[in-house]
């Protein structure tokens, strides 16, 4: 699977747009990009993924650049529960069993 | 709702003791993980199970082992604990296959080893 970079932080203000990117420069024609998130003491919850076309559902946008080199993660109203690790993660389509692996993310802290 | 139940939130334990730790999920997921987090190091995954009584090792198996006599529960075992292994212990499940399905993960259980 190919490797993801992540920034390790970023901070935005409640109630405006949290734009999270992630690069994965060498991503193949069948991978698809997953975007997880962990708030403090709690497991990693799935967010939204995609293979090349925008996805939007009730959590968050992922707009996925059209070499497909790039994604960004868009919560449109962050708010203070929004205050947790993000994990930018690709994985091939169709890899059967093989799990999903895991960088360090993004710590996103929404301040009021 | 689905869900992925750890026996235990907290334990503390003493070195050279056997540990268990426990996961059930309810949603009859073919794949089971297990991962530790570790400050600075991120989720690491230790084993996961692709079926009943199957296991492959992940990135860091040494020190573990697995149990999984049924579906809906996977057993990690620390035969004998180590202080090196207090960490925070995550188990996480996911439908089977060539598919997308996102994993579900557990509460995560802190185990602590003196």
């Amino acid at each position: 699977d190919a490797k993801t970079t992540q920034p390790p932080s970023m901070d935005c203000a409640e109630g405006r747009a949290a734009n999270l990117p992630c690069n994965h420069s060498t991503i193949s024609g069948n991978e698809y990009v997953y975007w997880y998130r962990q708030i403090h003491s709690q497991g990693p919850q799935y967010i939204i993924h995609g293979l090349k076309n925008n996805e939007t559902n009730e959590m968050a946008s992922l707009i996925i650049t059209e070499d497909r080199k790039s994604s960004t993660l868009i919560l449109p109203h962050a708010t203070l529960r929004d205050t947790a690790v993000y994990y930018c993660i690709v994985r091939v389509a169709n890899s059967g069993n093989t799990p999903l692996v895991f960088g360090k993310g993004t710590r996103l802290s929404v301040i009021a | 709702d689905v869900k992925v139940t750890q026996s235990s939130r907290y334990l503390v334990k003493r070195t050279g003791e056997k540990v268990f730790l426990e996961c059930v999920q309810d949603m009859d997921h073919e794949n089971m993980f297990w991962y530790r987090q570790d400050p600075g190091l991120g989720l690491r995954l230790i084993y996961f199970s692709y079926d009943v009584k199957m296991k492959e090792k992940g990135d860091i198996p040494e020190g573990y082992s697995v149990s999984r006599e049924k579906k809906e529960r996977f057993s990690l075992i620390l035969e004998s604990a180590s202080t090196n292994q207090t960490s925070m212990y995550l188990c996480a499940s996911r439908i089977g296959g060539g598919n997308t399905g996102e994993l579900f993960f557990g509460e995560g259980s802190r185990l602590t080893v003196l």
